[in-house]
């Protein structure tokens, strides 16, 4: 069965970085990229990225552009998404995930999620 | 980007009863590349519906996904308990510019 297992939560002071894992297992990992959506206390969710496991291509949202990479380790089927020049308003539940099989790999939709990382930001 | 705006905020109704969830896009959505999801408190959202009304694997057939272009709905024919969660749009024909709505929330009247 397909599974993705985040690492655990984090605290950080504004200005730092943050790098969470998504190990995935259940599948050949190079098969499916990873996506990363972020949802930040009581609010909605937020598409951050995506990355090919294959060939490590990339797309990220306009407004992370800059302070968000993302990045795969196929020898241990894991995905990195590092996060730099943290903000409050990134404090927020990170998850990873990965399309339906038929689904359309950097976009959606998303039949496996991770559980989430919480990032706090705060000084 | 397009725009995901979802009606009511909160829906609040009781077991049995019929709910009809909405999601308007700022503009037309590629080929139907929509998708609904159920979040619970503390938990991962899970996907119910793709391509604007195909069921996902293990979804019970209570849950029903229609429209297209720019209006789209979530039906639940017939509530149960577990049903009462956040729900929410996302629109997938526009990579790499992905987009969800706001989130409606059920809740029990």
């Amino acid at each position: 069965q397909v599974q993705l297992v985040q690492s655990g939560a984090e605290v950080k002071k504004p200005g730092a970085s943050v790098k969470v894992s998504c190990k995935a297992s259940g599948y050949t990992f190079t098969s499916y990229g990873i996506s990363w959506v972020r949802q930040a206390p009581g609010q909605g969710l937020e598409w951050m990225g995506w990355i090919s496991a294959y060939n490590g291509n990339t797309n990220y949202a306009q407004k992370l552009q800059g302070r968000v990479t993302m990045t795969t380790d196929t020898s241990t089927s894991t995905a990195y998404m590092e996060l730099r020049s943290l903000r409050s308003d990134d404090t927020a539940v990170y998850y990873c995930a990965r399309v339906k099989p038929g689904g359309y790999d950097s976009s959606g939709p998303y039949s496996y999620w991770g559980q989430g990382t919480l990032v706090t930001v705060s000084s | 980007e397009i725009v995901l705006t979802q009606s009511p905020g909160t829906l609040s109704l009781s077991p049995g009863e019929r709910a009809t969830l909405s999601c308007r896009a700022s503009q037309s959505v590629s080929s139907s590349y929509l998708a609904w999801y159920q979040q619970k408190p503390g938990q991962a959202p899970r996907l119910l519906i793709y391509g604007a009304s195909s069921r996902a694997t293990g979804i019970p057939d209570r849950f029903s996904g229609s429209g297209s272009g720019t209006d789209f709905t979530l039906t639940i024919s017939r509530l149960e308990p577990e049903d009462f969660a956040v729900y929410y749009c996302q629109q997938y024909g526009s990579s790499p510019a992905i987009t969800f709505g706001q989130g409606t929330r059920l809740e029990i009247k």
